[in-house]
């Protein structure tokens, strides 16, 4: 059964830089994995931050940016902000339909 | 302006059947693959169940293949989630989500429905 990895936890300073990955329990992701970044506030619906590995969504500030990073995907924020303090989740496509979000990454900024 | 709307989460006991609904505006529903994604309380997102354009296709997770059915209803602009032996694994808030099937991400999300397996 196939597993997508993320960090449970990350802190990051206020105008800071901190990069989240999302990895596979076994191989390696990349772009045709479709990896996408949601950002999560509490009692609030997910917002689509990336898509297709590193396209940002309408409306999302360039301080969010995606990539393959060795067997990872990852999510960059440069210059944190108090307001990015959400969780983060990613989705890979496996392919035949079905997709696989991570267990998501808590970001405090402090 | 894109607006999906579940309604139709409630508590129902182990072993029941309940139907959600997701009434979808702003854009031209019968083109689009949809889906459904659900949070159990405290955890993370899970993805459930991808329906076509058409409803010709469908593609469900494991933890819910042969008990749940998404279906659609393109005339009424409206998706849906049959969920029967619901377990209390199932409860979770449960969203719906219009999905660009090229790309393979979820670009609109509703706001959820809460549905809660419990005697």
């Amino acid at each position: 059964q196939t597993v997508v990895t993320q960090e449970p936890s990350f802190s990051v300073s206020p105008g800071g830089t901190v990069t989240l990955t999302c990895g596979l329990s076994s191989g390696s992701v990349s772009s045709s994995h479709y990896p996408s970044w949601y950002q999560q506030t509490p009692g609030q619906a997910p917002r689509t931050l990336i898509y297709r590995t590193n396209a940002r969504s309408s409306g999302v500030p360039d301080r969010f940016s995606g990539s393959i990073l060795g067997n990872k995907a990852a999510l960059t924020i440069t210059g944190a902000q108090a307001d990015d303090e959400s969780d983060y989740h990613c989705v890979l496509y496996m392919g035949s339909g079905i997709s696989v979000f991570g267990g998501g990454t808590k970001v405090t900024v402090l | 302006e894109v607006q999906l709307l579940e309604s139709g989460g409630s508590l129902v006991q182990p072993g029941g059947s309940l139907k959600l609904s997701c009434a979808a505006s702003g854009f031209t529903f019968s083109n689009y693959a949809m889906t459904w994604v659900r949070q159990a309380p405290g955890k993370g997102l899970e993805w459930v169940a991808l329906i076509g354009d058409s409803g010709g296709s469908t593609f469900y997770a494991d933890t819910v293949k042969g008990r749940f059915t998404i279906s659609r209803d393109n005339s009424k602009n409206t998706l849906y989630l049959q969920m029967n032996s619901l377990r209390a694994e199932d409860t979770a808030i449960y969203y719906c989500a219009k999905q660009l099937w090229s790309a393979h991400f979820f670009d609109y999300w509703g706001q959820g429905a809460l549905v809660t397996v419990s005697s």
